[in-house]
């Protein structure tokens, strides 16, 4: 099983739309988790971190649940703006005193007019 | 936005010579880190360094070596390039060791002939 499975994708939805997106983590001791949203050929930024009593930010509502491992975004009232891949990222202590993000492969979205 | 500059941005080059990638940040931070981006990938850990002169591995370091001489600088170099190697090569950077956020630099596209 893969450290950071995500939707394969892509969506397709209308302004307006609302639209989710699911991620599943392996590692049981993972210990903080990301939204991060990359636009085409550019770098990737963080959307918002995932809180254990889920978290909103305007439209954006993220979701974590421990005992399945399992984190989600939601996007409500979609924008031709929302357009990008959204990747989902999870921190985990690696060896020693370092910390180790894993990246999901992220999920295209693409906001039709 | 944090302030992460990469050069090249762009660079073709043919199998078999060495390509150093240069990665400069203004923001003081500890934690530096290179990534390359595949399709069908995703972002994947080269190396990272946690102080001047203090580098570690990651998952796919084969090939690559790193130096980090001065806090602002953190360098990549393919000795040997070869076509596996053609990637988009990102740099970030991060304040603590926890790791809550990591802010990339503008990406290097490298094609190896």
């Amino acid at each position: 099983r893969k450290e950071v499975e995500q939707d394969p994708g892509p969506f397709n939805v209308p302004e307006g739309a609302t639209v989710a997106f699911n991620c599943t983590y392996s590692n049981s001791a993972s210990q903080s988790f990301f939204w991060y949203r990359q636009d085409c050929r550019k770098e990737p930024k963080l959307l918002m971190s995932v809180y254990s009593s889920g978290n909103e930010d305007g439209r954006f509502t993220a979701q974590l649940n421990r005992a399945s491992q399992y984190i989600s975004l939601l996007i409500r009232d979609s924008k031709l703006s929302d357009s990008a891949t959204y990747l989902c990222v999870v921190n985990r202590r690696g060896g020693g005193s370092n910390y180790k993000l894993t990246f999901g492969k992220g999920t295209l979205l693409t906001v039709n007019p | 936005d944090a302030g992460i500059t990469q050069s090249p941005r762009h660079k073709v080059t043919e199998t078999g010579t060495p390509v150093t990638l240069r990665c400069h940040q203004t923001e003081n931070h500890r934690y530096m880190y290179w990534y390359r981006q595949d399709p069908g990938h995703g972002l994947r850990l080269i190396h990272y360094s946690y102080g001047v002169k203090d580098t570690d591995k990651g998952e796919v370091s084969d090939g690559y070596s790193v130096s980090r001489s001065k806090t602002e600088d953190f360098l990549l170099t393919l000795e040997s390039a070869t076509s596996s190697q053609t990637s988009v090569y990102f740099c970030a950077i991060s304040a603590d060791r926890v790791v809550h956020e990591q802010f990339f630099g503008p990406g290097t596209r490298l094609t190896v002939l």
